[in-house]
């Protein structure tokens, strides 16, 4: 059961532009949202989260918008550079329930074009 | 942070052997989770311990599946009788949630390909 959509499996921007991940979920129980970005040969790397008492938060090139009455959120990187090419993992979790444990997408690979 | 270590970083085994994976990590760390990661998709919960504890265990997680972490530091994953399905990347990642909230530390993972 895929509690988390995210889209698009892939993503080719070119310098300097802006990259968008989009993900939604189901489970109204969950309650931390993170982003994670994964290189190759590598473990995923915690980037950005947030919680839904917010509908946005920035963390230099990076921010998270929130619709909680949607059920969506999504990643935009400003200014996407080459060493931001990656596979991009949104995730959720909530305090009970099946929902304790994190649920990750499927992930979205970015390519940044020099 | 020293980081999270696992060992083997690659493991190649025939259809119905068994294998052992390890995983070490930040030493301050109470918790310590297992996921499992296939190709083209995110990491999926397979277990968690806190401390020497296993509180949780996902229905992913067969009874050919076993972890162990004996003194509340490192873990071990063992899969026995192992299947071309249980080909994945399996992460270890430690966080210590009075410390460090709700960020998880992954290792780089042990990549198993059963053959």
């Amino acid at each position: 059961q895929q509690q988390v959509k995210q889209s698009p499996q892939s993503l080719i921007v070119q310098k300097g532009g802006i990259s968008i991940i989009n993900c939604a979920y189901e489970n109204t129980a969950f309650d931390y949202f993170p982003w994670y970005q994964q290189f190759p040969g590598k473990g995923p790397a915690l980037l950005i989260a947030i919680r839904p008492d917010v509908s946005e938060k920035k963390e230099g090139r990076f921010t998270i918008s929130f619709n909680k009455s949607a059920k969506q959120f999504s990643l935009h990187i400003m200014d996407s550079q080459p060493g931001d090419s990656a596979t991009y993992f949104c995730a959720a979790r909530g305090n009970s329930g099946s929902a304790r444990q994190l649920t990750f997408g499927s992930g979205t690979q970015l390519t940044v074009l020099p | 942070d020293t980081g999270v270590s696992q060992d083997p970083r690659h493991k190649i085994t025939k259809r119905g052997q068994n294998v052992t994976f390890r995983c070490d990590p930040i030493s301050e760390h109470n918790r310590l989770y297992w996921y499992r990661q296939t190709l083209g998709q995110g990491p999926e919960f397979l277990t968690y311990f806190q401390n020497e504890a296993q509180l949780e265990k996902s229905r992913l997680l067969s009874d050919r599946f076993s972890a162990e972490r004996p003194k509340g530091s490192f873990s071990t994953l063992e899969i026995q009788r192992t299947e071309q399905g249980d080909s994945a990347m399996y992460l270890c990642a430690s966080t210590d949630p009075g410390i460090k909230g709700e960020k998880l530390f992954f290792g780089s993972g042990t990549q198993l390909s059963v053959l």
